[in-house]
């Protein structure tokens, strides 16, 4: 079985602070995703990786940044947390880059910015 | 228009009972199609896949698909208790390369 592992389940953290959200998958997955969970909202893309190194904007990028190293390693960093950044964050990866190759998810970090 | 939507519900059924949720999208070239299951405090987990137009059966779930209507849906045969969740739909949308884009969600509510 896949797995995605997102380090840290909840999380509390203060206006301006700089957060590092990490995610860690076993299966050799090419691809890597974040997305942020808001009710009413669904799930939307902030980044993905298709590769080490490689970095693309999703829907909702603005005061995010993200860092693929290695390729079982992808990091979400909040430069400046905001109260509005509060939210479900989950973590994805997939095998390849076709169109057929569904998401598999982490746990998902509930941040909550005060 | 949302590029996939789905009705919020709740979905309210009893046991036994068939449940159907459905889905519609806006992209016509959409490529590919899926299900997920998310329980209140989890991460969604994939339940089926759809890529060709008609019906997928997996257990007691069935997917159907309709592209000329954008279309696709979910049955759950004999609902359980413990299908009680929110089912996500995600489609791939013609991009090129492998973006999944999420309704909201159908709450359904199975009673014993």
């Amino acid at each position: 079985d896949v797995k995605v592992t997102q380090s840290s389940r909840y999380l509390v953290k203060r206006t301006g602070e700089k957060v590092f959200l990490e995610c860690v998958q076993d299966m050799d997955h090419e691809n890597m995703f974040w997305y942020r969970q808001d009710p009413g909202l669904g799930l939307r893309l902030i980044y993905f990786s298709y590769d080490v190194k490689m970095k693309e904007k999703g829907d909702i990028p603005e005061g995010y940044s993200v860092s693929r190293e290695k390729k079982e390693r992808f990091s979400l960093i909040l430069e400046s947390a905001s109260t509005n950044q509060t939210s479900m964050y989950l973590c994805a990866s997939s095998l390849e880059s076709y169109y057929n190759s569904p998401l598999h998810f982490g746990n998902g970090t509930r941040l909550t910015v005060t | 228009q949302k590029e996939v939507e789905q009705n919020s519900g709740p979905l309210s059924v009893p046991e036994g009972a068939i449940a159907s949720l459905n889905c519609t999208y806006s992209d016509r070239g959409s490529q590919s199609f899926f299900w997920y299951r998310q329980y209140s405090g989890k991460s969604p987990e994939l339940i089926m896949s759809i890529y060709s137009n008609g019906d997928k059966e997996d257990g007691r779930f069935t997917a159907q698909l309709n592209k000329a209507s954008q279309y696709v849906s979910l049955l759950i045969r004999d609902s359980q208790p413990s299908d009680s969740a929110t089912y996500l739909c995600a489609v791939n949308m013609n991009t090129g390369f492998q973006k999944l884009v999420f309704g909201t969600g159908t709450r359904l509510l199975v009673s014993p």
